[in-house]
Order: C-alpha cells, then structure tokens, then sequence
C-alpha cells in the first residue's frame, strides 16, 4: 500500500492563481481530510469528507473548496490564491469502525505552497 | 483561547534524559492521539488513549490519559537522538467518533544533544 499520497510536494503560485492539491489514499478509507500547518498555529482543519459526495467545513475552510467523487481522492482546489493562504497542507485518511470507535489518522507527506 | 494546549513549546534534553510533555484540553476528552512530525515531514502516528486511566507504551515512549484532568503527558526514558522532532497531540472533541475532524495543539519542539 502506498498510504496517502499527496501531490505536488512543493508549489509556488501567484496572487490570484488557482490551483488543484492531490491527494489520494489506497486503504479504502471512509474519512478524509485536509489541514493547514503554520508556524505556531499547529495543524488546523480546512475541510473533511465522511464518505464520496460527502464533504463538509472545518475551522478555516474560507478560500478553498473540495468534493469527494471517489473513495481514493479528495482534491483541495484554491480558487485565487492569497499570500495568507501561504502554509504546508497536509491530507488524511481514516478507517470508521462505528460511533465511538476511534482510529488513528494517516497522513500524507505534505505540500508546501508559497503564495506571492 | 486554545482549546488544546501542549507544554513546554520546546525542550533540549541530553541525551538519555527522561522527559516529559503534557497536553490540556479545555473540553471533554473522547479520543487523543500522539504524532511525532521530522521537520518538512508527515506526521507519523505513535499512539492513541480513549479512556481514562489508560496508558500505552512502545519501546520507550509511554503515554497516558487522565480524563478527570482532561490531560495527557507522553514520558520518553533515556532519550536518544532519534527522539528529536516535533511532538503533536490531537483530540477528537466532538463527542468520539470523530477521528477526521481533530483538533490539534501547536506542537512541542524535542531537541535531543548527544
């Protein structure tokens, strides 16, 4: 199993450009989910996935948009990036046991965008 | 305020030192997970408590949950250098269940000197 896998690895874009950050997993995981790592902010959920063509916000979706078609992806597009939005993304997957079954999260390698 | 807090936000220990890093929550506890991230890396899972009182250990990183106190603390014993990196706890907040939508602090930074 290649796990989670995110591309691409390093990205540096534009004031106003749009873009697409991969990501993908081969566990057959229900849940996914995208967060933000920035300096002494800790990881902070963006948006999240309970299932294909369920999606749905978490602290700071503003800026980004995401959709589930499939079990294996889950794209985060910037529709018209802001040097604010300058971060390391990080995507993950888990496996739903059940209510109140809790199992960890997996996490891709991360993508770093720079936005200027 | 933060609804996860970790201390230190950063150690330097030598090596074979014991330590210890706490993580406080100002809500109800129904899962906790402990990730260790390598800078510029993914985070890689290292354990997770549910229940109070719980307590798990591989090789020489033991963590434990105290749900009265809404707090965990990991203890490594006789650090080594391949120990350093960043530590991160992360809860599910959200009445269990909720293992995709974590809520994480801000991380302690573990720097091991030979």
């Amino acid at each position: 199993n290649a796990g989670v896998t995110q591309t691409p690895k390093f990205q540096v874009l534009k004031t106003g450009q749009s873009m697409t950050l991969q990501c993908a997993q081969d566990m057959n995981h229900e849940y996914m989910s995208w967060y933000r790592q920035d300096p002494g902010m800790g990881l902070r959920l963006i948006h999240y996935s309970v299932g294909a063509g369920i999606t749905d916000q978490g602290e700071v979706p503003n800026g980004y948009n995401v959709s589930r078609s499939t079990t294996e992806d889950f794209p985060l597009r910037l529709l018209s990036a802001a040097p604010s939005q300058t971060s390391v993304y990080f995507c993950a997957s888990s496996y739903s046991a059940g209510t109140g079954i809790p199992y960890e999260q997996y996490f891709g390698p991360g993508t770093r965008l720079t936005v200027t | 305020s933060q609804e996860l807090e970790q201390s230190p936000q950063s150690l330097i220990v030598q090596e074979g030192k014991n330590l210890t890093i706490n993580c406080t929550s100002s809500k109800t506890l129904y899962g906790l997970y402990w990730y260790k991230q390598k800078y510029g890396e993914g985070l890689i899972f290292l354990m997770m408590l549910q229940k109070g009182g719980e307590e798990k250990s591989h090789e020489k990183i033991t963590a434990k949950l105290d749900e009265k106190k809404q707090q965990s603390s990991l203890h490594i014993t006789a650090s080594q250098p391949s120990h350093a990196g960043i530590y991160l706890c992360g809860a599910d907040l959200n009445s269990g269940g909720s293992n995709y939508k974590l809520t994480f602090g801000k991380g302690t930074l573990l720097t091991v000197n030979p």
